[in-house]
């Protein structure tokens, strides 16, 4: 049971430079959502997604875009990479709140941009 | 907006002891969710308890259990029984059922270390 699955888990960018981290989970949840953790500050929610084919900003979305065209992938996109993107980023998805609304966290993705 | 926080940036407590973490948060909403989410150094979060608003009986899951004051907006957490497995940062964090989508505000948290 595999779960949120994130790669990768870690990755050294240059400023300037682009990636793709990828999310993918297993168990049909409609919802799914990208947060970055920074030190001593939380979770900071940067996109959502009700479903395939609709996404959404959440509190933190500049330098960053989303796509969601299947109900498992849900990858974040960063374009020209900032040193203040240096973060660690988490994958989550949900049923909701149709069912008990917890959320399933992937371990993370470690990113540092120099 | 909603907003969390949570006071203590550190707690210790030595094995086999209780401990109380603190979140308090700010809503105008009068149905919501709470939750306490524990990220242990390997760094995945794992639900640990849940409450919603509109139930008075406060959640308990084995040794955890929260004291939920709504009209205070105080949802703490207790651990009994510390176990050095509970050593982690813990998240106090909130949710709206309004909207499209289940979305979480998370506190800053609590890193707990559990010593012998």
């Amino acid at each position: 049971n595999a779960g949120v699955t994130q790669t990768p888990k870690f990755r050294i960018l240059k400023i300037g430079q682009s990636m793709t981290l990828q999310c993918t989970q297993d168990m049909n949840h409609n919802y799914m959502y990208w947060y970055r953790q920074d030190p001593g500050m939380g979770l900071k929610l940067i996109y959502y997604s009700v479903g395939a084919g609709i996404t959404d900003k959440g509190e933190v979305p500049n330098g960053y875009n989303v796509s969601r065209s299947t109900t498992e992938d849900f990858p974040l996109r960063l374009e020209l990479a900032a040193p203040s993107q240096t973060s660690v980023y988490f994958c989550a998805s949900s049923f909701g709140l149709s069912n008990t609304g917890e959320l399933f966290f992937g371990e993370g993705s470690r990113l540092t941009v120099l | 907006a909603q907003t969390v926080t949570q006071s203590q940036p550190e707690m210790s407590v030595q094995e086999a002891e209780t401990v109380t973490l603190s979140c308090t948060y700010d809503t105008s909403e009068n149905n919501y969710y709470l939750f306490w989410y524990k990220q242990p150094p390997s760094r995945q979060m794992i639900l640990v308890i849940r409450q919603e608003a509109y139930k008075q009986q406060n959640a308990t899951e084995n040794r955890f259990s929260v004291n939920f004051q709504k009209a205070a907006k105080s949802f703490s957490l207790k651990i009994s029984d510390s176990q050095l497995g509970d050593t982690a940062m813990y998240f106090c964090a909130f949710m709206s059922p309004t909207g499209t989508a289940s979305k979480l505000t998370f506190g800053t948290g609590t890193r707990l270390q559990v010593t012998l």
